[in-house]
């Protein structure tokens, strides 16, 4: 049961560049989060989807966009990756009853040089 | 708006020792309360959860209870060990599609 899984694990970009995190989930969830964590931060919600072909923000949405094309996939894009993008990103989905409770996967460490 | 206090970490105790780690929330309505807990490269998982007023929420030793009254929702254990070392996070969950509130975490180390 794979559950929440998240690719890569680790990304090094340069100033500039552009890259797609992939999250995908087998347990026919409806809603999906991409979710930043910094220290001292804590957990910072970044866009999520309440449904295949929805996208909404959440609290730091800014330099990010996200696709939900298919209900198990959650994409999450970099257009123009910037230092204060070095983070540790984590996708979660959860809900055929509601938003909770969340999976998590194990997350995708970014450092943007 | 809907909010999440926790207290400051990193909280750190010796094998045995008793725990308590405080939130306090801030929501309109009636929400659901959860700690969650993320264990070193990992994700976060749910530890407890408690949806009304007065229930208490329990697992692997924990607990939590939903005090209206203090708006609170303090996690405790009586015994840690040194697996529970982790960071641990408070949420609420105001209902309808409105996404999880989360508070900063408290980061707890427990030593042998």
């Amino acid at each position: 049961n794979a559950g929440v899984t998240q690719t890569p694990k680790f990304r090094v970009l340069k100033t500039g560049q552009s890259m797609t995190l992939l999250c995908a989930q087998d347990m026919n969830h409806e809603y999906m989060y991409w979710y930043r964590q910094d220290p001292g931060m804590g957990l910072r919600l970044i866009h999520y989807s309440v449904g295949e072909g929805t996208t909404a923000k959440g609290e730091v949405p800014d330099g990010y966009n996200v696709s939900r094309l298919k209900k198990q996939n959650f994409l999450l894009g970099l257009e123009s990756a910037a230092p204060s993008q070095t983070s540790v990103y984590f996708c979660a989905s959860s809900g055929t009853k509601g938003v909770s409770p969340l999976h998590f996967g194990n997350g995708t460490r970014l450092t943007v040089t | 708006g809907n909010s999440v206090t926790q207290m400051e970490g990193p909280v750190t105790l010796s094998e045995e020792a008793f725990l308590t780690i405080n939130c306090t929330y801030t929501a309109t309505g009636y929400p659901s309360l959860f700690w969650y807990v993320q264990y070193p490269g990992e994700g976060l998982q749910l530890l407890l959860k408690a949806t009304k007023a007065d229930d208490k929420g329990s697992n692997k030793g924990f607990e939590a209870t939903y005090r209206k009254e203090t708006t609170s929702f303090h996690l405790e254990k009586g015994s840690v060990q040194v697996s529970d070392s982790a960071v641990y996070f408070c949420a609420l969950e105001s209902g309808g599609n409105t996404p999880l509130v989360f508070g900063k975490g408290t980061r707890l180390s427990v030593i042998a």
